[in-house]
Order: C-alpha cells, then structure tokens, then sequence
C-alpha cells in the first residue's frame, strides 16, 4: 500500500524557518512527482511546490524565493524548507502524489502537518 | 495561470437526489482536471482523475464528465456520508491551481 507519513511544522515566528518532512512507503519517492498542498484555516486547497521525478522543480508566485523542495534518495523523503516565513503561511500543509509518475490525479496524501507562523 | 472556478459554492440536497457540481477553467486543459473529496480534518480524497476516469475504491455515484474548459462532477443518489467539500485541480500546466471549492450539505 502507498504512503505518505509526514512531519515537522510547529509554531515559528514571522521570519522564521522550518523544514516540512514526507515520507514514502511502499514506493520510492525518486520515481514520482511529489507535490506541496497548504490549506489556510477555513479557507480552500492552495498548490504550492512541485517536484519531478526528473528533478525539475516549481513554485508558487507566493512562496517563490522563500520555499524549496527536494528530495533524499537514501530516505525515500520529499522535504519542503520553508525559510522567511509570513504569517499569511500559517496552514495545513499536505504533501501529495499520484499511482505513477505521469498521473497528475493525486491519490496519495500525506497526514498533513499544520505550520502556525506568529509572534 | 488557469484559473478554476466553482459553481456552485454552497448546495443543501436531500438524500437521493443528484448533485452536480461545475469547473470551468480559464482556459483549455484539454482533459487534466481531477476532482477531490475533502471532509473536516481530512486529507482530500481523489474522486476522479483526467475529467471522467473513475478511481478504485469510489463508489459509482461518483462520476465526471467534461473536457477543453468546462467540466462537472456529478453525485447520483446523494448519502449521507458526502457531505463534504468537493475541489476540482487542473494539472495541465504550472502553477497547478485547484477551483474554490464547492460545500454540499445534507437536507
């Protein structure tokens, strides 16, 4: 069965950082897409960063310059550094992926893990 | 950027009857749309991939129909355990973006 187990987030002040942690199982991260998915308190789904199985990354106007996303082979883990963090990040984030690389309908979700930026 | 735009935002449907649900986006996506289940305190759910394809595991009231730039999602026979917010999301290009997002309530 595919997997996604995620961690870290937490309460950090404006202009902090903090690294987002999704891990795979029962399929390996390196082969697939993975992508980054925040939800604000009552508000809807936002898409947030992108990562190819080819390597090949992207962002949201809204985090571009401040987030990145990569990945670790020997742990089979997505990661999403979140550095210059706004208050207007405060959400749910949720990483997400699909049954094979190519197959943007995404299946597989992670738990969430909720990122609370204030002072 | 294509934009997704829900339609309607809020419906209240007795049980057993149909609910239809619209995306139009702002531009052709051909058929990358997919539409997602999300209840409170939930991961989304993925109910449809690629405009119509249906996904292992959902039950058949769910179905979707569309391409190019208008697309709907429809529930037949509503149950109780839809009530739910239902989002459609567009993969053909980045930055992928997702529609506002529809609440459906049960009478």
């Amino acid at each position: 069965e595919f997997q996604l187990v995620q961690s870290g987030g937490g309460l950090v002040r404006p202009g902090g950082s903090l690294r987002l942690s999704c891990a795979g199982s029962g399929f390996t991260v390196s082969g697939i897409y993975m992508a980054w998915v925040r939800q604000a308190p009552g508000r809807g789904l936002e898409w947030v960063s992108l990562i190819y199985s080819a390597g090949r990354t992207y962002y949201a106007d809204s985090v571009k310059g401040r987030f990145s996303i990569s990945g670790d082979n020997s742990k089979n883990t997505v990661y999403l550094q979140m550095n210059s963090l706004r208050v207007e990040d405060t959400a749910v984030y949720y990483c997400a992926s699909g049954s094979w690389d190519g197959d943007y309908g995404m299946n597989v979700w992670g738990q969430g893990t909720t990122v609370t930026v204030s002072s | 950027e294509v934009v997704l735009t829900q339609s309607p935002s809020f419906q209240s449907v007795a049980p057993k009857e149909r609910v239809t649900i619209a995306c139009r986006a702002s531009q052709n996506i051909v058929t990358s749309l997919h539409w997602y289940q999300q209840k409170p305190g939930q991961s989304p759910k993925l109910l449809v991939k690629y405009g119509s394809q249906s996904i292992s595991g959902v039950p058949s009231r769910f179905s979707g129909s569309g391409s190019g730039t208008d697309f709907t999602l429809t529930i037949n026979s509503l149950e109780a355990e839809d009530a739910a917010t239902y989002y459609c999301h567009q993969s053909k290009s980045v930055p992928w973006t997702f529609g506002q997002g529809t609440k459906v309530e049960i009478k």
